[in-house]
């Protein structure tokens, strides 16, 4: 089966840069997608195939992917950001989660 | 703008069956791929299948005996059947809505938790 690896979590400064990976086999040739989950709540997609923004996603959340490893930017972190994000891709017609990565903002 | 309704019982008992329905309101069934998506107690999310309006479908393989994902195009719903149900099925299970079927996962449903026991 097709596993998604993230870190369990991520710690950032108010105002900084926050950088969550996935890494998975091969994953840059897939498209890749990026959920935010805050306490409580559902979760909401942030970046679709890779690099792009739902509607209502502030310009500061990016994404990236290539080669073995997708990459969630978030410049200019604030406290709303707080929350754990989940990489996801389709392998073979199976939807594949990473584990997820709590974002703490110091 | 879409909205998704998940409703069905919270508590199942070991060995029987877990049945769920997403109502869609805001959207056509028709137009889309819906699906589920599970997360047990402090774990992360589990893709469980989904289904398109023809009645197509496509099952996560670690759960694909046991489940059955069904669809109501008069009511502009669907459904979730988990059989055989075990205290590892204790999650919220989330009814999504799936662009292309093998693409994002937008909008979720609120959520509801079942919890498997006796």
């Amino acid at each position: 089966s097709y596993d998604l690896t993230q870190p369990p979590s991520v710690s950032v400064s108010p105002g900084q840069t926050a950088s969550i990976t996935c890494s998975g086999d091969n994953l840059g040739d897939k498209f890749s997608s990026w959920y935010q989950q805050k306490a409580g709540q559902s979760p909401v997609l942030v970046i679709y195939e890779d690099t792009k923004r739902p509607s209502g996603i502030p310009e500061r959340v990016s994404g990236a992917n290539s080669g073995n490893t997708a990459t969630l930017t978030i410049r200019g972190t604030q406290a709303m950001d707080e929350a754990d994000y989940y990489c996801q891709a389709w392998d073979s017609g199976t939807a594949v989660f990473g584990g997820g990565t709590k974002l703490t903002v110091l | 703008q879409v909205q998704l309704q998940e409703s069905g019982p919270g508590l199942v008992k070991p060995s029987e069956t877990l049945s769920l329905t997403c109502a869609v309101s805001g959207d056509s069934i028709t137009n889309y791929y819906w699906g589920w998506v599970r997360q047990s107690p402090g774990k992360g999310l589990q893709w469980i299948g989904y289904i398109y309006y023809i009645g197509s479908t496509n099952y996560n393989p670690s759960l694909k005996s046991r489940v059955t994902i069904s669809v109501d195009t008069s009511k502009n719903q669907f459904s979730l059947s988990l059989n055989s149900v075990t205290t590892a099925d204790t999650a919220v299970y989330y009814c999504v809505r799936i662009w292309g079927g093998n693409t994002r996962f937008d909008p979720w449903g609120q959520g509801t938790l079942v919890t498997v026991s006796s």
